[in-house]
Protein backbone atom coordinates (compact mmCIF):
# COMPACT_ATOMS: atom_id res chain seq x y z
CA UNK A 1 0.00 0.00 0.00
CA UNK A 2 1.55 3.84 -0.69
CA UNK A 3 1.04 5.91 2.04
CA UNK A 4 1.53 8.97 0.17
CA UNK A 5 0.09 8.50 -4.07
CA UNK A 6 0.59 11.22 -6.30
CA UNK A 7 -0.96 11.12 -9.42
CA UNK A 8 0.05 11.35 -12.57
CA UNK A 9 3.84 10.82 -12.12
CA UNK A 10 4.48 12.59 -15.59
CA UNK A 11 2.58 15.59 -16.89
CA UNK A 12 3.72 17.15 -20.25
CA UNK A 13 1.80 20.64 -21.22
CA UNK A 14 1.75 23.70 -23.39
CA UNK A 15 2.21 26.66 -21.89
CA UNK A 16 -0.92 28.68 -21.26
CA UNK A 17 -2.60 25.33 -19.87
CA UNK A 18 -4.66 24.41 -16.89
CA UNK A 19 -3.83 21.19 -15.25
CA UNK A 20 -4.09 19.19 -11.93
CA UNK A 21 -2.14 17.24 -9.41
CA UNK A 22 -3.84 14.88 -7.31
CA UNK A 23 -2.22 13.84 -3.97
CA UNK A 24 -3.96 11.04 -1.70
CA UNK A 25 -2.15 10.04 1.90
CA UNK A 26 -3.58 6.61 3.62
CA UNK A 27 -1.71 6.87 6.75
CA UNK A 28 -4.38 9.11 8.98
CA UNK A 29 -2.87 12.26 8.91
CA UNK A 30 -3.98 15.27 9.67
CA UNK A 31 -1.69 17.49 7.84
CA UNK A 32 -0.34 17.51 4.18
CA UNK A 33 1.70 19.60 1.94
CA UNK A 34 2.76 20.42 -1.71
CA UNK A 35 6.71 21.38 -2.00
CA UNK A 36 8.44 22.48 -5.28
CA UNK A 37 11.69 20.84 -6.45
CA UNK A 38 13.71 22.92 -8.95
CA UNK A 39 16.40 22.09 -11.65
CA UNK A 40 18.60 22.54 -9.28
CA UNK A 41 16.84 19.88 -6.79
CA UNK A 42 16.08 23.12 -4.00
CA UNK A 43 13.27 22.01 -2.12
CA UNK A 44 10.77 24.53 -1.17
CA UNK A 45 7.28 24.54 0.46
CA UNK A 46 4.49 26.02 -1.11
CA UNK A 47 1.18 25.03 0.86
CA UNK A 48 0.43 23.33 3.77
CA UNK A 49 -2.87 22.58 5.09
CA UNK A 50 -4.18 20.73 8.35
CA UNK A 51 -7.93 19.16 8.44
CA UNK A 52 -8.82 21.01 5.52
CA UNK A 53 -7.42 24.06 6.13
CA UNK A 54 -4.72 26.43 4.83
CA UNK A 55 -2.31 27.13 7.43
CA UNK A 56 1.15 27.62 5.37
CA UNK A 57 1.26 29.99 1.76
CA UNK A 58 4.39 30.87 1.32
CA UNK A 59 5.07 32.91 -1.73
CA UNK A 60 3.71 31.07 -4.87
CA UNK A 61 1.43 32.51 -7.66
CA UNK A 62 -1.99 32.71 -7.43
CA UNK A 63 -2.28 30.27 -10.09
CA UNK A 64 -1.35 27.90 -7.89
CA UNK A 65 -4.39 27.05 -6.01
CA UNK A 66 -4.41 24.04 -3.63
CA UNK A 67 -7.93 22.18 -2.49
CA UNK A 68 -8.35 19.65 0.39
CA UNK A 69 -11.75 18.15 0.24
CA UNK A 70 -10.87 16.24 3.00
CA UNK A 71 -7.68 15.39 4.96
CA UNK A 72 -7.05 12.83 3.34
CA UNK A 73 -6.90 14.39 -0.06
CA UNK A 74 -4.43 17.67 -1.32
CA UNK A 75 -4.79 18.54 -4.92
CA UNK A 76 -2.84 21.42 -6.76
CA UNK A 77 -3.83 22.89 -9.58
CA UNK A 78 -2.36 25.16 -11.93
CA UNK A 79 -3.60 27.32 -14.18
CA UNK A 80 -2.21 29.31 -16.95
CA UNK A 81 1.01 27.61 -16.99
CA UNK A 82 4.19 28.91 -17.58
CA UNK A 83 7.79 27.35 -18.67
CA UNK A 84 9.19 28.31 -14.92
CA UNK A 85 6.39 26.08 -13.93
CA UNK A 86 8.21 22.92 -15.18
CA UNK A 87 9.57 20.96 -11.85
CA UNK A 88 8.77 18.17 -9.97
CA UNK A 89 6.07 18.27 -7.23
CA UNK A 90 5.56 17.13 -4.02
CA UNK A 91 3.13 16.01 -1.96
CA UNK A 92 3.69 14.98 1.60
CA UNK A 93 2.05 14.52 4.91
CA UNK A 94 2.53 14.50 8.48
CA UNK A 95 0.18 14.34 12.19
CA UNK A 96 0.38 17.68 13.67
CA UNK A 97 2.37 18.06 16.54
CA UNK A 98 4.23 14.56 16.19
CA UNK A 99 7.29 16.28 15.07
CA UNK A 100 9.55 12.86 15.59
CA UNK A 101 9.07 11.22 12.86
CA UNK A 102 9.11 13.73 9.74
CA UNK A 103 7.34 13.96 6.89
CA UNK A 104 6.54 10.86 4.27
CA UNK A 105 6.68 12.31 1.20
CA UNK A 106 4.62 11.23 -2.33
CA UNK A 107 6.91 9.98 -5.22
CA UNK A 108 6.64 13.20 -7.19
CA UNK A 109 5.16 14.71 -10.15
CA UNK A 110 7.73 15.53 -13.36
CA UNK A 111 5.80 18.87 -14.91
CA UNK A 112 7.20 19.94 -18.27
CA UNK A 113 6.02 22.84 -19.69
CA UNK A 114 6.50 23.06 -23.75
CA UNK B 1 12.97 32.14 10.34
CA UNK B 2 14.37 28.76 10.46
CA UNK B 3 16.95 28.12 7.37
CA UNK B 4 19.45 24.98 7.07
CA UNK B 5 22.60 25.53 5.19
CA UNK B 6 24.55 22.58 3.54
CA UNK B 7 28.19 23.54 2.22
CA UNK B 8 29.17 20.59 -0.16
CA UNK B 9 26.94 20.69 -3.21
CA UNK B 10 28.88 17.79 -4.89
CA UNK B 11 30.87 15.32 -3.91
CA UNK B 12 32.54 12.44 -5.60
CA UNK B 13 33.93 9.50 -3.90
CA UNK B 14 35.44 6.23 -4.45
CA UNK B 15 33.54 2.88 -2.85
CA UNK B 16 35.09 2.11 0.52
CA UNK B 17 36.02 5.87 1.10
CA UNK B 18 34.41 7.75 3.98
CA UNK B 19 31.75 10.07 3.79
CA UNK B 20 30.60 13.05 5.74
CA UNK B 21 28.03 15.64 4.94
CA UNK B 22 28.06 19.33 6.33
CA UNK B 23 24.71 20.72 7.84
CA UNK B 24 24.19 23.65 9.55
CA UNK B 25 20.84 25.12 10.75
CA UNK B 26 19.41 28.25 12.14
CA UNK B 27 16.14 27.88 14.25
CA UNK B 28 15.64 29.58 17.76
CA UNK B 29 13.22 26.86 18.97
CA UNK B 30 13.51 22.77 20.40
CA UNK B 31 15.51 21.16 17.38
CA UNK B 32 14.38 18.43 15.21
CA UNK B 33 16.64 17.50 12.67
CA UNK B 34 16.32 14.78 9.25
CA UNK B 35 18.54 13.69 6.71
CA UNK B 36 16.41 12.17 3.72
CA UNK B 37 17.98 10.76 0.86
CA UNK B 38 16.43 11.12 -2.77
CA UNK B 39 17.79 8.10 -5.21
CA UNK B 40 17.59 9.49 -9.04
CA UNK B 41 14.26 9.64 -10.19
CA UNK B 42 12.99 8.63 -6.57
CA UNK B 43 10.90 10.33 -3.82
CA UNK B 44 12.78 11.57 -0.85
CA UNK B 45 13.25 8.67 1.68
CA UNK B 46 14.14 9.37 5.71
CA UNK B 47 17.34 8.24 6.26
CA UNK B 48 17.32 9.25 9.90
CA UNK B 49 16.59 11.84 12.71
CA UNK B 50 17.46 13.38 15.79
CA UNK B 51 14.57 15.05 18.30
CA UNK B 52 16.34 14.36 21.53
CA UNK B 53 18.49 12.56 23.21
CA UNK B 54 21.18 10.71 22.38
CA UNK B 55 23.23 13.20 19.73
CA UNK B 56 24.61 10.47 17.39
CA UNK B 57 21.45 8.71 15.92
CA UNK B 58 22.49 5.56 13.36
CA UNK B 59 19.67 5.49 10.34
CA UNK B 60 19.09 2.80 7.69
CA UNK B 61 21.89 1.65 5.67
CA UNK B 62 24.89 2.65 7.65
CA UNK B 63 24.36 6.10 7.76
CA UNK B 64 24.64 7.86 11.31
CA UNK B 65 24.61 11.93 12.15
CA UNK B 66 25.60 13.44 15.05
CA UNK B 67 23.51 16.64 16.73
CA UNK B 68 26.38 19.68 17.96
CA UNK B 69 24.05 21.93 19.79
CA UNK B 70 26.90 24.49 19.89
CA UNK B 71 28.00 24.29 16.26
CA UNK B 72 24.93 24.39 15.28
CA UNK B 73 25.40 21.24 12.96
CA UNK B 74 24.26 17.89 11.90
CA UNK B 75 26.74 16.34 10.02
CA UNK B 76 25.91 12.92 7.94
CA UNK B 77 27.90 10.26 8.11
CA UNK B 78 29.35 6.77 6.83
CA UNK B 79 32.14 4.86 7.15
CA UNK B 80 32.64 3.28 4.03
CA UNK B 81 30.33 4.07 1.09
CA UNK B 82 28.93 2.17 -1.25
CA UNK B 83 28.47 2.39 -5.20
CA UNK B 84 24.72 2.27 -4.41
CA UNK B 85 24.53 5.21 -2.15
CA UNK B 86 25.01 7.46 -5.22
CA UNK B 87 22.24 9.89 -4.41
CA UNK B 88 20.80 13.24 -3.43
CA UNK B 89 21.06 13.93 0.46
CA UNK B 90 19.14 16.44 2.38
CA UNK B 91 19.05 18.04 5.76
CA UNK B 92 15.90 19.34 7.09
CA UNK B 93 14.87 21.24 10.20
CA UNK B 94 11.32 20.94 11.45
CA UNK B 95 9.55 23.52 13.84
CA UNK B 96 8.70 22.83 17.11
CA UNK B 97 4.56 22.97 15.41
CA UNK B 98 5.61 20.63 13.30
CA UNK B 99 3.96 22.24 10.38
CA UNK B 100 7.53 23.71 8.74
CA UNK B 101 10.09 21.35 7.42
CA UNK B 102 12.81 23.56 5.97
CA UNK B 103 15.09 21.38 3.95
CA UNK B 104 18.77 22.34 2.70
CA UNK B 105 19.90 23.03 -0.81
CA UNK B 106 20.95 19.49 -1.05
CA UNK B 107 24.24 17.63 -1.40
CA UNK B 108 24.64 15.88 -4.74
CA UNK B 109 26.90 12.39 -3.93
CA UNK B 110 28.57 10.53 -6.72
CA UNK B 111 29.97 6.99 -5.98
CA UNK B 112 32.59 5.20 -8.37
CA UNK B 113 32.76 1.84 -8.56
Amino acid sequence: DTAVSQTPKYLVTQMGNDKSIKCEQNLGHDTMYWYKQDSKKFLKIMFSYNNKELIINETVPNRFSPKSPDKAHLNLHINSLELGDSAVYFCASSQAGVTNYGYTFGSGTRLTVV
Amino acid sequence: AQSVSQHNHHVILSEAASLELGCNYSYGGTVNLFWYVQYPGQHLQLLLKYFSGDPLVKGIKGFEAEFIKSKFSFNLRKPSVQWSDTAEYFCAVLNNAGNMLTFGGGTRLMVKP
